[in-house]
Parts: C-alpha cells; sequence; structure tokens
C-alpha cells in the first residue's frame, strides 16, 4: 500500500515531441506528488510538484496531470529537448513531512536530437 | 558551500567492514533525510532529523545502519559489518522545515 508504481522504465522521444511519465498510487493518505530529475552523477533535484486540490499544474513545458479518483498522476513534458534527457522519478508522501517521501521506481527519458 | 555536500563521493569496502558516510546540509535547512538508491532503483527513505526532535529511523534496514545528527549541521551515516548488498548510492538531502528536498550527489558505495 505504500508503493508508487511508475511506467515506463525507459522512454525515447523525438525532439520536440512529448514525453509521458504515469505513475500510480493506493495509499490514500497520500497528499504531496512531486517529481524530480536527476541526471548521471548528480542528485535528484525538484522539477515540479502539485496537491490533490487542483488537477493539473503547469511549470514552463511540465505538466503534472493528476486524477484522484484513479489514484494516478502523470508528467507531461511538452517540446521535449534534448537537454530533458534524464531519469524522472515520480513520489509521494502524506501530510506532516513532505521530505518522507516514497519513490517510484523511476523513468530514463532520452530524447533524440 | 551553497549546495548539500556528501563525503567521500566513492567508498570501496570489503565485506564485514564500517564505513561512515558524511553529510554537510545547507546552512540554516533544519531537516535533514538519508536516502539510498540502488542501482537502477528509487530511492528508499532511511532516516529523517528534524531539529531536535527524536530521528524518525523507520526506513533502516537493519541494526547495522545508524546515523547521528549533531544540532543541525553534519550528519554522518555508519553501516557496520558491511555486507555486499550495501551496495548503492547513499544519498543526503536538507530542507527547511520539510519543505522540498534540495539532494548532494551522493556516496556511491561498493562492498566487494
Amino acid at each position: 500500500q505504500q508503493q508508487v508504481k511508475q511506467s515506463p522504465q525507459s522512454l525515447i522521444v523525438q525532439k520536440g515531441g512529448i514525453s509521458i511519465i504515469n505513475c500510480a498510487y493506493e495509499n490514500t493518505a497520500f497528499d504531496y506528488f512531486p517529481w524530480y530529475q536527476q541526471f548521471p552523477g548528480k542528485g535528484p533535484a525538484l522539477l515540479i510538484a502539485i496537491r490533490p486540490d487542483v488537477s493539473e499544474k503547469k511549470e514552463g513545458r511540465f505538466t503534472i496531470s493528476f486524477n484522484k479518483s484513479a489514484k494516478q498522476f502523470s508528467l507531461h513534458i511538452m517540446d521535449s529537448q534534448p537537454g530533458d534527457s534524464a531519469t524522472y522519478f515520480c513520489a509521494a508522501s502524506v501530510t506532516g513531512n513532505t521530505g518522507k517521501l516514497i519513490f517510484g521506481q523511476g523513468t530514463t527519458l532520452q530524447v533524440k536530437p | 558551500g551553497a549546495g548539500v555536500s556528501q563525503s567521500p563521493s566513492n567508498k570501496v569496502t570489503e565485506k564485514g567492514k564500517d564505513v561512515e558516510l558524511r553529510c554537510d546540509p545547507i546552512s540554516g535547512h533544519t531537516a535533514l533525510y538519508w536516502y539510498r538508491q540502488r542501482l537502477g532503483q528509487g530511492l528508499e527513505f532511511l532516516i529523517y532529523f528534524q531539529g531536535n526532535s527524536a530521528p524518525d529511523k523507520s526506513g533502516l534496514p537493519s541494526d547495522r545502519f545508524s546515523a547521528e545528527r549533531t544540532g543541525e549541521s553534519v550528519s554522518t551515516l555508519t553501516i557496520q559489518r558491511t555486507q555486499q548488498e550495501d551496495s548503492a548510492v547513499y544519498l543526503c538531502a536538507s530542507s527547511r522545515n520539510t519543505g522540498e528536498l534540495f539532494f548532494g550527489e551522493g556516496s556511491r558505495l561498493t562492498v566487494l
């Protein structure tokens, strides 16, 4: 019940295309859903985050879509660029400690020029 | 420094030895976390420190793992009697009052 399931494991997209990564969770107590981006040899960095009181959040080319009833959320990267090539992790946590996160397994994104 | 600093960046040790990993959080960040990242896997929560409160140790995988933090500064993660399954990247993160996590670059541990 504590798991966050992420798919796909890997993704190849052409430059300018849309990258979509999906996550699903079981624990209805989760109320904070961040996405982290990790480049090789670096620590993860927060990309964008959402709380369940909204269904969508957009920051530049990155959008989170959230479906509370389905217990699913997804990351959309519009106009994907080679510089977006990285590993993306979804995560979730409960009220009171947004830093104690349950992470998905990660998606390795490759954007081809 | 401006970011979270971890040392050593790489550590190779023999099975059965003890190792210590160090984390210097961002100045002023009251919360500090340790996570473990096995090859090709997501991050696993290990332990969390918040100010002077008792640490949340709920993620530590065995009693061979322990961590300390001095006030709101440096933290040390200790793994005793290392096993091959302990091989992973150990990531430290800090935040202001459990907000956004800022991760270090990690300490890569290889147990032979």
